[in-house]
């Protein structure tokens, strides 16, 4: 069965200009997050939809960073103007619901964002 | 707020040898606790997780028992092989909806 999957596996970007990056979860998964790897950072969480509703958007650093997911599968990041320390790795994960402790997240093989 | 510390890395170990990767937590409330793992090229997997104090997660040899007096959640093995190496992550999931990461631990085993 197919996993989480991502959406450019790389871009490469001049500063300033947007990106929008793609999620599709794991068929049948309500819940999808995206976090942000940094160098030598661990995973910081960006936001968290439940269905095509994001309850949790408090991870996302500036205005810049958007997201959706509008009809509740899949989900684009979007990054507007972007600099240089935008450059990570943004991974996606699904899960079949919001409980985690009983429903574990899936990841995507992320997309590596780098700005020039 | 909640967070994560486990050691830096990387740990170079020979194989065969015990692997014990160390990670405390800092959390309001009775969080879940979890190790992930990723292996070159691939995704972050869940490798084990422990939902309650004293309870011990296990999988592919590897063991972390939650600790609550210690807010410890250490991930041990007795014998690591080459096909271990990988970077391993620590995380808590508290009273929100969002797991939380430590910084994670390259792990490489030498044959």
């Amino acid at each position: 069965g197919a996993g989480v999957s991502q959406s450019p596996s790389n871009k490469v970007t001049e500063k300033g200009k947007d990106v929008e990056l793609r999620c599709d979860p794991i068929s049948g998964h309500t819940a999808l997050y995206w976090y942000r790897q940094s160098l030598g950072q661990g995973l910081e969480f960006l936001i968290y939809f439940q269905g095509n509703s994001a309850p949790d958007k408090s991870g996302l650093p500036n205005d810049r960073f958007s997201a959706e997911r509008p009809e509740g599968s899949f989900s684009t990041l979007e990054i507007q103007r972007t600099e240089q320390g935008d450059s990570a790795m943004y991974l996606c994960a699904s899960s079949k619901r919001q409980d985690r402790a009983n429903s574990p997240l899936h990841f995507g093989n992320g997309t590596r964002l780098t700005v020039t | 707020g909640d967070s994560v510390t486990q050691m830096e890395g990387p740990v170079t170990l020979s194989e065969e040898a015990f692997l014990t990767i160390n990670c405390t937590y800092t959390a309001t409330g009775y969080p879940s606790l979890f190790w992930y793992v990723q292996y070159p090229g691939e995704g972050l997997q869940l490798l084990l997780k422990a939902t309650k104090a004293d309870d011990k997660g296990s999988n592919k040899g590897f063991e972390a028992t939650y600790r609550k007096e210690t807010t410890s959640f250490h991930l041990e093995k007795g014998s690591v092989q080459v096909s271990d190496s990988a970077v391993y992550f620590c995380a808590l999931g508290g009273a929100t909806n969002k797991l939380i990461f430590g910084t994670g631990t390259l792990l490489a085993v030498q044959p």
